[in-house]
């Protein structure tokens, strides 16, 4: 079964500071897409940015990006030029590249920043 | 583009009653919906996986009888909580669909049983 770990609860940045959240999964599909959501207090479910696994160039999203390495099974986002608006949590997501696409959530990570 | 509308954002109700959730695609047509309920600072929980036209598949330990999902559109499925009690009180988001490979979600809804 596919499981997506964020082995980070939560992180904490100072404002134009850059900072790295962490992902792993688990799986043995060849096709799969990966995702990185943002629930800020509001609760709203923000697609950040995505990444297809038969892409070897990492996604790029303005100040979003993301480090996609395959054989690892990791995928973390990286946020430059952090700004208050990116406190939210952050949840990473996989979704197999089958007929289906029902999404596995990870645990989340809550992003702080700091003034 | 993509909006997913969830209709009502908060409900208070008595324990007992049954209590119905909507979730509509406002500019696309959705063949699957999908419902998640989320427990504070904790993640999203699949419930079940409607696709227009047919039965809801529900993950395992959703209670089929108690979370009725009906799908009868493209743009509009609706999830019923039946006798709904206070362990039911939960955050419950929706989300859809095209052939496409990204999710749209709802705003969600805030379900209150006293």
């Amino acid at each position: 079964a596919q499981t997506v770990t964020q082995s980070q609860p939560e992180m904490s940045v100072q404002e134009a500071e850059t900072v790295t959240l962490s992902c792993t999964y688990d799986t043995s599909e060849s096709d799969y897409y990966l995702f990185w959501y943002k629930q800020p207090p509001s609760r709203q479910m923000i697609l950040v940015i995505r990444q297809e696994a038969y892409k070897q160039q990492n996604a790029t999203e303005n100040r979003f990006s993301v480090n996609f390495q395959k054989a690892a099974k990791s995928f973390s986002l990286k946020i430059s030029d952090s700004q208050l608006g990116d406190a939210a949590m952050y949840f990473c997501a996989y979704r197999w590249g089958g007929a289906t696409n029902k999404l596995i959530f990870g645990t989340g990570t809550l992003l702080a920043v700091q003034p | 583009g993509a909006v997913v509308s969830q209709h009502p954002s908060w409900v208070i109700c008595k324990s007992g009653t049954s209590v119905k959730i909507e979730c509509r695609s406002l500019d696309f047509q959705a063949t699957t919906m999908f419902w998640y309920r989320q427990f504070p600072k904790q993640s999203l929980m699949l419930m079940a996986t409607s696709n227009e036209g047919s039965k809801a598949t529900y993950e395992q330990g959703v209670e089929k009888d108690k979370f009725l999902i009906n799908h009868a559109s493209l743009t509009l499925s609706t999830l019923t909580v039946t006798s709904a009690h206070p362990e039911d009180s939960s955050f419950y988001i929706c989300s859809a669909s095209t052939q496409g490979v990204a999710q749209h979600f709802g705003d969600g809804t805030r379900l209150s049983i006293l």
